[in-house]
């Protein structure tokens, strides 16, 4: 079956420190997207990519970092520079034209030691 | 710029009620419309999506019908169940000069009691 899988799904990091979330899809989608998710809240875009080698900043990419290197992955750096990193990070792809569905994974949970 | 609001939740409803969950969108164009269902703990599925002005999408018993003149796409249910206990999300497409990328409500979530 196709998907989108993330991992890990719980994901503790400590003051200072770089982590990196994995997301892995064999759907064949050109496009991904990462996105954060706060309790009671929607979802707000990260970064977003087209195309391999090519990414852009969402709403909120401050602190984070991407890359990538091959069309079924898109692995997310929530760095120490983003000072509140406690959410619900949900990974999406989609075919790479307007008006399409994104497909999610089932998200990766990170909380602060 | 674009955007979606869903009516706040939480909503609360015994089984076999009749669900209707609001939303409205602003938005240039004409984009498609989408409804997602995230259960606790998961990622967010594809509920139903409509792609032009008097479509309806249908699933599961879910519908919604998009309205232009009204700018909505509101969710409706003859009779919901326990197992739609879920949160609700309302999603546009937000054009190819935004990468493709969905604009999502804040969600609505959604309480069934036996």
């Amino acid at each position: 079956d196709g998907g989108i899988t993330q991992s890990p799904k719980y994901l503790f990091r400590k003051e200072g420190q770089n982590v990196t979330l994995s997301c892995e899809q064999n759907l064949n989608h050109d496009a991904m997207y990462w996105y954060r998710q706060d309790p009671g809240q929607g979802l707000r875009l990260i970064y977003y990519s087209q195309i391999v080698n090519d990414f852009q900043k969402g709403d909120i990419a401050e602190g984070y970092s991407v890359s990538r290197e091959k069309k079924e992955s898109f692995p997310l750096t929530v760095t120490s520079a983003q000072k509140n990193p406690t959410a619900f990070y949900l990974c999406a792809s989609s075919i790479r034209q307007v008006n399409q569905p994104q497909h999610f994974g089932d998200g990766t949970r990170l909380s602060i030691l | 710029g674009d955007s979606v609001t869903q009516m706040e939740g939480p909503v609360t409803l015994s089984e076999e009620a009749f669900l209707t969950i609001n939303c409205t969108y602003t938005a240039t164009g004409y984009p498609s419309l989408f409804w997602y269902v995230q259960y606790p703990g998961e990622g967010l599925q594809l509920l139903l999506k409509a792609t032009k002005a008097d479509d309806k999408g249908s699933n599961k018993g879910f519908e919604a019908t998009y309205r232009k003149e009204t700018t909505s796409f509101h969710l409706e249910k003859g009779s919901v169940q326990v197992s739609d206990s879920a949160v609700y999300f309302c999603a546009l497409s937000g054009g190819y000069n935004q990468g493709g990328k969905l604009i999502f409500g804040q969600g609505t979530e959604l309480s069934v009691k036996p």
